[in-house]
């Protein structure tokens, strides 16, 4: 067991770009969640799967955001058109079953717009 | 919908002293409640959570809540802080009603807990 892996750790991108980032959860952990976290604040929540369905939506996630889960392993959070307001920390959590509430972190992806 | 009051944002104290980082929490459905610790430069890890029973519940690193049902609370208590305590530490809950049941939390904004030596 590693651990909830994220990748690029850091980005930093210009305004306009399209940026993706890539989450690997604990293997055999069927329910994967993406939240976001700016500066001073607490992380809030952005969507959630469980396998390869995605379920739930925040309003957060405009359509500028987009998230995938192929095969139930991995998934991808997509920002097209980055602005500046996106700049903040990515975060990935994910949990097995009937144990949904032990959520297990992965380190996120800071996200930096200039 | 749910929300999470941290009350304080920033709470120093010396090392052996005791701690209590307060948390209020506004549902109207029954919630879940935990707390997280994220050190520098890291994702956030699990200290404990309530989801039924005693209403007093222990975590790790030495660390307790206990819920408070009338009073929507679920402060987070030490009673020997360390150095190495020194990190944010955030509250969250989340729907425990069946329907809506993703298990997505709601966090407040966080307390910085700075251990002095």
């Amino acid at each position: 067991d590693t651990g909830v892996s994220q990748n690029p750790r850091h980005k930093i991108t210009k305004r306009g770009q399209n940026v993706t980032f890539r989450c690997d959860p604990i293997s055999e952990h069927n329910r994967l969640y993406w939240y976001r976290q700016t500066l001073g604040q607490g992380p809030e929540f952005l969507t959630y799967f469980q396998n390869e369905a995605q379920l739930e939506k925040s309003r957060l996630l405009s359509d500028r955001f987009s998230a995938e889960r192929p095969k139930g392993s991995f998934s991808t959070l997509e920002i097209q058109r980055t602005e500046q307001g996106d700049s903040a920390m990515y975060l990935c959590a994910s949990s097995l079953g009937l144990a949904i509430y032990e959520q297990y972190f992965g380190p996120g992806t800071r996200l930096t717009v200039t | 919908a749910q929300s999470v009051t941290q009350l304080d944002s920033q709470v120093p104290v010396f090392e052996e002293a005791p701690v209590e980082l307060r948390c209020n929490y506004s549902s109207s459905v029954s919630v879940y409640l935990f707390w997280y610790v994220q050190y520098p430069n890291q994702g956030l890890q699990l200290l404990l959570k309530y989801l039924s029973g005693s209403t007093l519940v222990k975590g790790i690193n030495g660390f307790e809540a206990e819920f408070n049902k009338s009073q929507t609370s679920f402060h987070l208590r030490k009673p020997s802080v360390h150095i190495s305590d020194t990190a944010e530490y955030f509250c969250a809950v989340s729907d425990r009603s069946g329907s809506s049941n993703t298990g997505k939390l709601i966090f407040g904004q966080g307390t910085t807990l700075q251990v002095k030596p």
